[in-house]
C-alpha cells in the first residue's frame, strides 16, 4: 500500500528566509514522487519530480527535493522565499502497478511575511 | 507534456439539477481521471475514465451520482448528478500513461471547474 504524510499543515516564513516543506510516504513499490504547487484560484502546476534518477531534483523557481530511502522522506525546500510563493503545495506518491496509483498528500499552506 | 482544457471554468447550479463537466486533452492519452478537491482539502480521486468501457470508481462514489463517458483517447465528461450543497468543490481532470509516442511519468492536471450548488 502506499501513503503520503505531509508533516505541516500550515508554514510560515519571513521574505528572504529558507523554506522546509516536509514528506514522508510509504510504498511497497518503487515510487515515483512529485510536488505540486496550487495558487489560489488556479491550477496545480509541478514544481519538481523524482523518478529514480538523481536523489537531489531541483524544480521550477528555485525548489528542490532530495530523495532519502532511508528516512522515506522527500522534503520541499528552497533557499530563500518571495512573496509570491504563497501557496498550496502537495506531495504526490504514484507507482506503477500495471496501472497507475496515485495519492496525493493532505497538503502544506505556505505563508509568506513581508 | 500534455494540455487539458475544462468546461465550464465554473458554474453555480441549483440543488437537485446536474451538471456535465468536459474535459479535451491535446492529445491522445491511454489514462484519465476524475478528481473532486472540497474547500481547504487536498484532492481525492474518483474515477479512472475508461475509453470505451464503464469508469472505474473509487470507494466512495458511485455511477449514479458521478456518471462518466471517456468516447475516445482525448474526451472525458464527468456528470454530477441530483446535486446538493455538499457537492460544491472544484473538480479537475487529470491525464497520465502515453501521450503519442512520448511516456508521461506525472499527472497533467486541468484547470479545474468550480462548482458551487445552493
Amino acid at each position: 500500500a502506499q501513503s503520503v504524510t505531509q508533516l505541516d499543515s500550515h508554514v510560515s516564513v519571513s521574505e528572504g528566509t529558507p523554506v522546509l516543506l516536509r514528506c514522508n510516504y510509504s510504498s511497497s513499490y518503487s515510487p515515483s514522487l512529485f510536488w505540486y504547487v496550487q495558487h489560489p484560484n488556479k491550477g496545480l502546476q509541478l514544481l519538481l519530480k523524482y523518478t529514480s534518477a538523481a536523489t537531489l531534483v531541483k524544480g521550477i523557481n528555485g525548489f528542490e527535493a532530495e530523495f532519502k530511502k532511508s528516512e522515506t522522506s522527500f522534503h520541499l525546500t528552497k533557499p530563500s522565499a518571495h512573496m509570491s510563493d504563497a501557496a498550496e503545495y502537495f506531495c504526490v506518491v504514484s507507482v506503477n502497478t500495471g496501472g497507475f496509483k496515485t495519492i496525493f498528500g493532505a497538503g502544506t499552506r505556505l505563508f509568506v511575511k513581508a | 507534456s500534455a494540455v487539458i482544457s475544462q468546461k465550464p471554468s465554473r458554474d453555480i447550479c441549483q440543488r437537485g439539477t446536474s451538471l456535465t463537466i468536459q474535459c479535451q486533452v491535446d492529445s491522445q492519452v491511454t489514462m484519465m481521471f476524475w478528481y473532486r478537491q472540497q474547500p481547504g482539502q487536498s484532492l481525492t480521486l474518483i474515477a479512472t475514465a475508461n475509453q470505451g468501457s464503464e469508469a472505474t470508481y473509487e470507494s466512495g462514489f458511485v455511477i449514479d451520482k458521478f456518471p462518466i463517458s471517456r468516447p475516445n483517447l482525448t474526451f472525458s465528461t464527468l456528470t454530477v448528478s441530483n446535486m446538493s450543497p455538499e457537492d460544491s468543490s472544484i473538480y479537475l481532470c487529470s491525464v497520465q500513461g502515453t501521450s503519442g509516442t512520448a511516456i508521461l511519468n506525472e499527472q497533467f492536471f486541468g484547470p479545474g471547474t468550480r462548482l458551487t450548488v445552493l
